[in-house]
């Protein structure tokens, strides 16, 4: 596609569920990141891939979030146990190399009740 | 820990003028980032600043890198109401590292 695409664009969910948002990157690109913005704040990084492995995961907050990309194209990000602090956008982003210009989706809203 | 803090975070300007954002990091690093992003909308890249001096412009806005004094700015010339939105500035650890970190935003409200 002409764009990086997340899916859902909302989910609002209950506390202590799983969920899954799924991130499309643009074609070609090799690196991809994802990101979670709380209201009013910067967007905070969780995890980076370089192709299908996790190249770096060191902002991943806890063992409930974990992010796979197997055939390093489309990546997953799932959440386990939600609690109501995960409450946020969800943003994924792609780069054609691992220094270049992120290009952001428009983000997976979150709501944990 | 890399620290990247923007101000003001609040900016309400009338049209016609000008101001500057500034965004200050507390780590040495050679690439930082503006983006742009409207409201319930994704980030839109605007500038990426890749060495010391480094001077880009767009439009009304213009970007610099001052990375001895590790400060970047954003300057607005002659505002208007389609700029509105919220800029983040984002800086990228260097040395191996694919993290940004972005500032808090800075919203700007551009007033007829």
């Amino acid at each position: 596609g002409a764009g990086v695409s997340q899916t859902p664009s909302n989910k609002v969910t209950e506390k202590g569920k799983y969920v899954e948002l799924r991130c499309d990157p643009i074609s070609g690109h090799t690196a991809l990141y994802w990101y979670r913005q709380s209201l009013g704040q910067g967007p905070e990084f969780l995890i980076y891939f370089q192709g299908t492995g996790a190249a770096d995961d060191s902002g991943l907050p806890n063992d409930r979030f974990f992010a796979v990309r197997p055939e390093g194209s489309v990546s997953t990000l799932k959440i386990q146990r939600t609690e109501r602090g995960d409450s946020a956008v969800y943003l994924c982003a792609s780069s054609r190399t691992n220094t270049g210009e992120l290009f952001f989706g428009e983000g997976s809203r979150l709501t944990v009740l | 820990e890399l620290k990247v803090e923007q101000n003001p975070l609040f900016l309400s300007m009338q049209e016609g003028k000008n101001y500057t954002i500034y965004c200050n990091y507390s780590t040495t690093s050679d690439r930082l980032y503006w983006y742009r992003q409207d409201p319930g909308k994704s980030l839109e890249s605007l500038f990426v600043l890749l060495s010391n001096g480094a001077v880009k412009q767009e439009g009304r806005l213009m970007a610099s890198l001052d990375t001895k004094a590790r400060l970047s700015t954003l300057h607005i010339t002659a505002a208007v109401h389609d700029l509105s939105a919220t800029y983040f500035c984002a800086v990228d650890r260097g040395a191996g590292s694919y993290q940004l970190t972005f500032g808090k935003g800075t919203k700007l409200s551009v007033i007829p």
